[in-house]
């Protein structure tokens, strides 16, 4: 089966400090990857998505970057946090072919102070 | 561009009332797909359905059932006998045929609590 794998579960960082969270999924090959961040309220926004290996699309501007330097691997990045860059970051993955739903990893809870 | 709106911010209701949750959704794609996820306090969201624009039949899962209607563009989701355990933030998310990747567009997301 298919299991996503998302950390640290919990991070604080000062402002103006780099940033790597990492996400792996097991169990599938060749998945669409994502990026979503909750900011503080519910809303989920699509941050990155990536359909294959080194293929990254932005969905928004913003101070973060993201890579997949391997099939099952997706990293979110930033070289210097902003205090706007606190919120729970969810990787997720969804199957390649047809339309199908996307699992969640269990979150990254970022604090930059 | 497509749009998913849950008007409900936040419901409670006392346990084994039934709840019922709006979703309304804007695409002009003639082929899309609904979900709705749970996010229990820990984080992590869960799927919970998906439904292909092209099949409106009603959906029925243990308590919970989901309510498609293409004419009036609604996904309506209802926990019937709610339990203790139902209090979570529900979204509902939107996927069109046409977006690259399977992206997904989520509602504000409806915060439940139900109260023993």
């Amino acid at each position: 089966s298919q299991t996503i794998h998302q950390w640290p579960a919990t991070l604080v960082q000062p402002v103006g400090s780099p940033l790597s969270l990492e996400c792996t999924v097991e169990g599938t090959s060749n998945p669409n990857l994502y990026w979503y961040r909750q900011a503080a309220g519910r809303g989920l926004q699509l941050l990155f998505y990536s359909v294959g290996i080194g293929q990254i699309s932005s969905e928004v501007p913003q101070n973060l970057s993201a890579s997949r330097p391997q099939d099952r691997q997706f990293i979110l990045s930033s070289k210097k946090l902003l205090l706007s860059d606190s919120g729970f970051y969810l990787c997720a993955w969804s199957a390649d072919t047809g339309r199908t739903e996307a699992f969640f990893g269990q979150g990254t809870r970022l604090t930059v102070v | 561009a497509q749009k998913v709106t849950q008007a409900q911010t936040e419901i409670s209701v006392v346990e084994k009332e039934d709840v019922t949750l709006d979703c309304v959704y804007e695409t002009r794609d003639t082929t899309y797909y609904l979900f709705w996820y749970k996010q229990p306090p820990s984080g992590e969201l869960v799927f919970l359905i998906r439904r292909n624009s092209f099949d409106e039949q009603n959906e029925i899962s243990g308590r919970y059932s989901w309510n498609f209607q293409k004419s009036t563009s609604s996904f309506n989701f209802t926990i019937t006998a709610s339990q203790v355990v139902d209090s979570a933030v529900y979204f509902c998310a939107l996927s069109e045929d046409k977006a690259a990747g399977n992206k997904l567009t989520f509602g504000g997301g409806t915060r439940v609590l139900v109260k023993p």
